[in-house]
């Protein structure tokens, strides 16, 4: 089983619509939870961290739901220029080490 | 605010070529990193350090050598490049382990 897991996509939506990602974990020990952001292969960008009582950043927020061992994104009023690859990460089986998943591209339309 | 740079953004090499993937942070972070990103596959850790002197092993190691004489510095060096490792490299920092990354802005690598 792959340590982070996520759904490619792509995920189509309209401009203003709501969507979410969730994005699955194996380490149960696991500490440290993040989104980042990721255009036409430059470099990722933190999109935010993931707390365990949840966060909320403008028209994005994050939840982790320890019990099923996965977290979500779910973004606001879509924008076109939310239109991007959502990379998933989180510390693997070593905590040294953060694990990224192979992200969700989302494709915002006008 | 110049965070972490890396040299080169674009690199050529023959197999069997050696060459270095510079990376240089100004944020006193300890943590470095280094990723190799491929279509489908997802950036996989190559080596990272937790620290000045200490190094390890990361997922794909293989064919790659680093060292950490400097908390700035966190060089890449390919041995003798072979064409499984074209790929976009991207050197990351943070505080330390686990905590949030921030990263290069990438060199894309052919191997010929």
């Amino acid at each position: 089983r792959k340590e982070v897991e996520q759904d490619p996509g792509p995920f189509n939506v309209p401009e203003g619509a709501t969507v979410a990602f969730n994005c699955t974990y194996s380490n149960s020990a696991s500490q440290s939870f993040f989104w980042y952001r990721q255009d036409c292969r430059k470099e990722p960008k933190l999109l935010m961290s993931v707390y365990s009582s949840g966060n909320e950043d403008g028209r994005f927020t994050a939840q982790l739901n320890r019990a099923s061992q996965y977290i979500s994104l779910l973004i606001r009023d879509s924008k076109l220029s939310d239109s991007a690859t959502y990379l998933c990460v989180v510390n693997g089986r070593s905590f040294q080490k953060l694990v990224f998943g192979t992200g969700t591209r989302l494709l915002v339309s006008p | 605010n110049a965070g972490v740079t890396q040299t080169p953004k674009f690199q050529v090499l023959k197999t069997g070529q050696s060459m270095t993937l510079q990376c240089a942070q100004d944020m006193n972070h300890e943590y470095m990193s280094w990723y190799r990103q491929d279509p489908g596959m997802g950036l996989r850790l190559i080596h990272y350090s937790v620290g000045a002197g200490i190094t390890d092993q990361g997922e794909v190691p293989n064919g790659y050598n680093v060292s950490r004489s400097t908390t700035e510095d966190f060089p890449l060096r390919l041995l003798s490049a072979a064409p499984s490792q074209t790929s976009v490299y991207f050197c990351a920092s943070g505080r330390g382990p686990g905590e949030k990354l921030f990263f290069g802005s990438g060199t894309q690598l052919s191997v010929l």
